[in-house]
């Protein structure tokens, strides 16, 4: 079946614009995360989604990042104002979000190029 | 908070060497484990994983992990490589919160493997 995808998959942008990028979770899939990875940073957590509700904000780096997801499938992450350091490939992954099931599968990831 | 330690960010091996990639966790409990492949260009995909029993976790494209909880340790080997083996590899330790679970990254390994 399909994977997890995410659009686009490259976006430059001018420092200070905002920024929109989606994702969509594999089908049925109940849990979705939203990550960063910055060169030389590795993976880094941003926010998580049980169905449309996020008890996982701790990740966001600023108030600048908001998330929201409608339906039980597609979330948008927003990025207000962007910032050079945003520039980051950011990553999405779903879960099925039953016990004992942790296995996430990760979509392309999106580049977000902050000029 | 846990933790993930990947001690090699650079690894450089030519072709049919052997390959061992360490990774400590921070976590004294009940630990659930993954190592996941990062090739050119391509997506995040699950190598192996560990949630419990036998502590040597048989993965794809033959790698193999061994849990060993006395050292809090959980590296990837493979025996011999190959090219196509070139990748980023990082290692991640489940992390439950609240009654939801994250993933916590590594940094994260850049293996190159010359012919």
């Amino acid at each position: 079946g399909a994977g997890v995808s995410q659009s686009p998959s490259n976006k430059v942008t001018e420092k200070g614009k905002d920024v929109e990028l989606r994702c969509d979770p594999i089908s049925g899939h109940t849990a979705l995360y939203w990550y960063r990875q910055s060169l030389g940073q590795g993976l880094e957590f941003l926010i998580y989604f049980q169905g449309n509700s996020a008890p996982d904000k701790s990740g966001l780096p600023s108030d600048r990042f908001s998330a929201e997801r409608t339906g039980g499938s597609v979330s948008t992450l927003t990025i207000q104002r962007t910032q050079q350091e945003d520039s980051a490939v950011y990553l999405c992954a779903s879960t099925t979000g039953l016990a004992g099931n942790y296995e996430q599968y990760f979509g392309p990831g999106t580049r977000l190029t902050v000029t | 908070a846990q933790s993930v330690s990947q001690h090699n960010h650079h690894v450089i091996l030519s072709e049919a060497a052997s390959l061992e990639l360490g990774c400590n966790y921070s976590y004294g409990g009940t630990v659930n484990l993954f190592w996941y492949v990062q090739y050119p260009g391509q997506h995040l995909q699950l190598l192996l994983k560990y949630f419990s029993g036998d502590p040597l976790v048989k993965g794809i494209k033959g790698f193999e992990a061994e849990f060993i909880k006395s050292k809090f340790s959980f590296n990837l080997r493979k025996p011999s490589v190959q090219w196509s083996d070139t990748a980023e590899y990082f290692c991640a330790v489940i992390s439950f919160s609240g009654g939801y679970n994250k993933l916590i990254f590594g940094a994260g390994t850049r293996l190159a493997v010359h012919p």
